[in-house]
C-alpha cells in the first residue's frame, strides 16, 4: 500500500519557467512533509519541509503547498534552472514516530534550455 | 563538517555470498537509519537505531539481514546469504534527534548487484 504516492514519474520545463511537483497522501496521521532532492550517485538532501497548521512554505526559489483536505501536496520552483535537474522525492511522517519517514516514488525533473 | 560516509560506493556479488555494507554518520547525529531504494522507487526504512539501540527493526528481513551500531557511531548492516532481490541501493542516513522533526541527511549510497 503506497501511502504517498507521486504520480508523474518525469516532467521536463524550460529555463526560467515554474516547476510544479506534486504529491498525494492517504494517511490522515501524517502530519509533517517533507522534499528531498536527489543526483544520479548521491544521496538524497533535504529541500524544504511543510508542518499540516501550515499551507504554505516557502524558502528562495522553493515554495510547498499543503492542501489538508485533499492530502495533496506540491512544491513550485520558480523560476527552474538547469542545476534543478534531479530527482524530488516526497516525504511524510506523523507526530510519535517523527523520525519514521515514509517516501515517495519520485519524479524526475529535467530543466531544459 | 563532515557528511554520512558509506563505504564500499559499488558491490558486485554472486548470489548465496555474504556482503557487508559501512556507514560513519555526522558527528554527534544519535539517529541512524538504514533505508533500501530499489530502481524507480523511493527510499524504503530497514532499521532505525537511537544511539545503540534498534528502536524500529520491523522492516528487517532478520532471517538474512543483520545490522549493528556498536559505541553508538558506526553501522554495519549484512546480508547473509545474498538473493537476486537484494540489488538495490541501500542508504545510510543520521539525523540529531530521535522523534523530532530534525532533518535526515543522507549518505552517498552502496549500490549492490548481486549475480
Amino acid at each position: 500500500d503506497q501511502q504517498v504516492k507521486q504520480n508523474s514519474p518525469s516532467l521536463s520545463v524550460q529555463e526560467g519557467r515554474i516547476s510544479i511537483l506534486n504529491c498525494d497522501y492517504t494517511n490522515s496521521m501524517f502530519d509533517y512533509f517533507l522534499w528531498y532532492k536527489k543526483y544520479p550517485a548521491e544521496g538524497p538532501t533535504f529541500l524544504i519541509s511543510i508542518s499540516s497548521i501550515k499551507d504554505k512554505n516557502e524558502d528562495g526559489r522553493f515554495t510547498v503547498f499543503l492542501n489538508k483536505s485533499a492530502k495533496h501536496l506540491s512544491l513550485h520552483i520558480v523560476p527552474s534552472q538547469p542545476g534543478d535537474s534531479a530527482v524530488y522525492f516526497c516525504a511524510a511522517s506523523s507526530t510519535g514516530t517523527a523520525s519514521k519517514l515514509t517516501f515517495g516514488t519520485g519524479t524526475r525533473l529535467q530543466v531544459t534550455l | 563538517e563532515a557528511g554520512v560516509v558509506q563505504s564500499p560506493r559499488y558491490k558486485i556479488i554472486e548470489k548465496k555470498q555474504p556482503v557487508a555494507f559501512w556507514c560513519n554518520p555526522i558527528s554527534g547525529h544519535n539517529t541512524l537509519y538504514w533505508y533500501l531504494q530499489n530502481l524507480g522507487q523511493g527510499p524504503e526504512l530497514l532499521i532505525r537505531y537511537e544511539n545503540e539501540e534498534a528502536v524500529d527493526d520491523s522492516q528487517l528481513p532478520k532471517d538474512r539481514f543483520s545490522a549493528e551500531r556498536l559505541k553508538g557511531v558506526d553501522s554495519t548492516l549484512k546480508i547473509q546469504p545474498a538473493e537476486l532481490g537484494d540489488s538495490a541501493v541501500y542508504l545510510c542516513a543520521s539525523s540529531l534527534v530521535y522523534g523530532s522533526r530534525n532533518e535526515q541527511f543522507f549518505g552517498p549510497g552502496t549500490r549492490l548487484t548481486v549475480l
